[in-house]
């Protein structure tokens, strides 16, 4: 069962490049997420999508982009990268259990250092 | 604003004990509250909390919440070395996406 699978595990960029995180879950959910975790904040939510096709902004989406246009994979993009995106990233998926409760289902992650 | 508040932030017991995790919230539309382990990767899910008093169980973890003095408790008894980790708690918004606002994490580390 490969649930959400995340790469790469760990990058390094310099200051000013661009990457892209990439998601992909097997199990057919509707909803995914980007998480960052520093130290001391927990988890903070990046973007979000409900659909193929649908995203919105969460808590701190600036330098950040993302689209779904297939269920599976949900990309996450860094246009230019920025020393205060140094942190490690956590995507999620998620469906609805009896048409309400939305458990989460997490990634391995990705440790990102940008330089 | 939405937050979710852990205590304490840091613990550390020996075999055996008994541990009690706390959080507390603050979330506009709330729905749930979640606990997720999280070891050295991803976060996984424990419980979730939608109804104050009913106790949730599993094997030594169990927990509760108290839906009106807006809190949920962590308890862990005859504590294991495999129990060291941070527990996060989170509470979810039901507002359009129902996301999750997680709070910093209590991390626990049992000493043999």
């Amino acid at each position: 069962n490969a649930g959400v699978t995340q790469t790469p595990k760990f990058q390094v960029l310099k200051t000013g490049q661009s990457m892209t995180l990439q998601c992909a879950q097997d199990m057919n959910h509707e909803y995914m997420s980007w998480y960052r975790q520093d130290p001391g904040m927990g988890l903070r939510l990046i973007h979000y999508s409900v659909g193929a096709g649908i995203t919105d902004q969460g808590e701190v989406p600036n330098g950040y982009n993302v689209s779904r246009s297939t269920t599976e994979d949900f990309p996450l993009r860094l246009l230019s990268a920025a020393p205060s995106q140094t942190s490690v990233y956590f995507c999620a998926s998620s469906y609805l259990v009896d048409t309400w409760r939305n458990i989460q289902y997490f990634g391995a992650g990705t440790r990102l250092s940008v330089l | 604003e939405d937050k979710v508040v852990q205590s304490p932030l840091s613990l550390v017991v020996h075999e055996g004990d008994t541990v009690t995790l706390n959080c507390s919230y603050e979330v506009t539309n709330f729905r749930s509250l979640l606990w997720y382990k999280q070891e050295k990767k991803a976060p996984t899910f424990l419980f979730m909390l939608t109804s104050s008093g009913i106790e949730k169980k599993s094997g030594r973890l169990s927990s509760i919440l108290d839906k009106k003095e807006l809190f949920s408790i962590l308890n862990i008894t005859a504590t294991q070395t495999g129990d060291s980790a941070i527990y996060l708690c989170a509470g979810e918004d039901s507002g359009g996406y129902n996301k999750l606002i997680f709070g910093a994490g209590t991390r626990l580390a049992v000493h043999p």
